[in-house]
């Protein structure tokens, strides 16, 4: 079946840096996203990963390990409008849908 | 560029009363077509998807329905709203190229 797992909730101060962890199971990988949305709001596209590496985008950065089912997206030099959820979702070949994670709460504080 | 609505943004309708939702499409041709539900503090549920217009798959069974009447139109729908139905209801498409979905501004339902 697929599966996604990541922590529910992290807290950080405002210029650190912070990663949050996705690990996911499925079948006909077919790319890792990751989406933000601040509360009452829609998701909002980041990154997508389909190779193994690290894509850079700013401050945002997103890593993929396909052989481990594993990403993770590292945001440098937080700001307080970094805090929002932030959404691993992953697609497959065998089908039109993406599978989300929970989200993961992240709260940025000065 | 692609844009993509939804109608109503808010929405109170009391329990036992019918429900539509309006999502629409523009600048882009047969795209996949998502309803997803957030209730508050959770994370997404896909109610349900369409390759194609009248292709309608359903992912959790409930008391919703939805329609692809148009290539570019999908409606969600209710004959009796429930109290669990109350939600932040979002709508996305995706293209050929990847799985890459993009959201509309939602509609956030309470049902008293």
């Amino acid at each position: 079946g697929q599966n996604i797992d990541q922590p529910t909730e992290m807290t950080a101060t405002e210029g650190a840096i912070v990663q949050i962890n996705c690990t996911y199971q499925t079948s006909g990988f077919n790319g890792l996203f990751w989406y933000q949305q601040h509360a009452g709001e829609a998701p909002t596209f980041l990154s997508y990963n389909v190779l193994d590496g690290l894509e850079e985008k700013g401050r945002f950065s997103s890593f993929l390990s396909r052989s481990k089912g594993y990403s993770y997206l590292l945001l440098k030099e937080l700001q307080m409008k970094d805090s929002a959820s932030y959404l691993c979702a992953v697609g497959s070949y065998n089908t039109d849908k993406l599978i989300f994670g929970t989200g993961t709460r992240l709260q940025v504080f000065p | 560029s692609q844009t993509i609505h939804q109608w109503p943004a808010t929405l109170v309708q009391p329990v036992g009363s019918p429900l539509s939702l309006e999502c629409t499409v523009e600048g882009t041709s047969n795209p996949n077509l998502y309803w997803y539900r957030q209730a508050a503090g959770r994370g997404l549920q896909l109610l349900f998807y369409s390759v194609g217009i009248g292709q309608i798959s359903s992912e959790v069974p409930q008391n919703l329905s939805a329609s692809r009447p148009q290539d570019r139109q999908f409606i969600l729908s209710s004959k009796k709203l429930l109290l669990s139905d109350s939600g932040f209801y979002l709508c996305a498409w995706s293209g050929d190229r990847d799985n890459e979905q993009f959201f509309g501004p939602g509609t956030r339902l309470t049902v008293l």
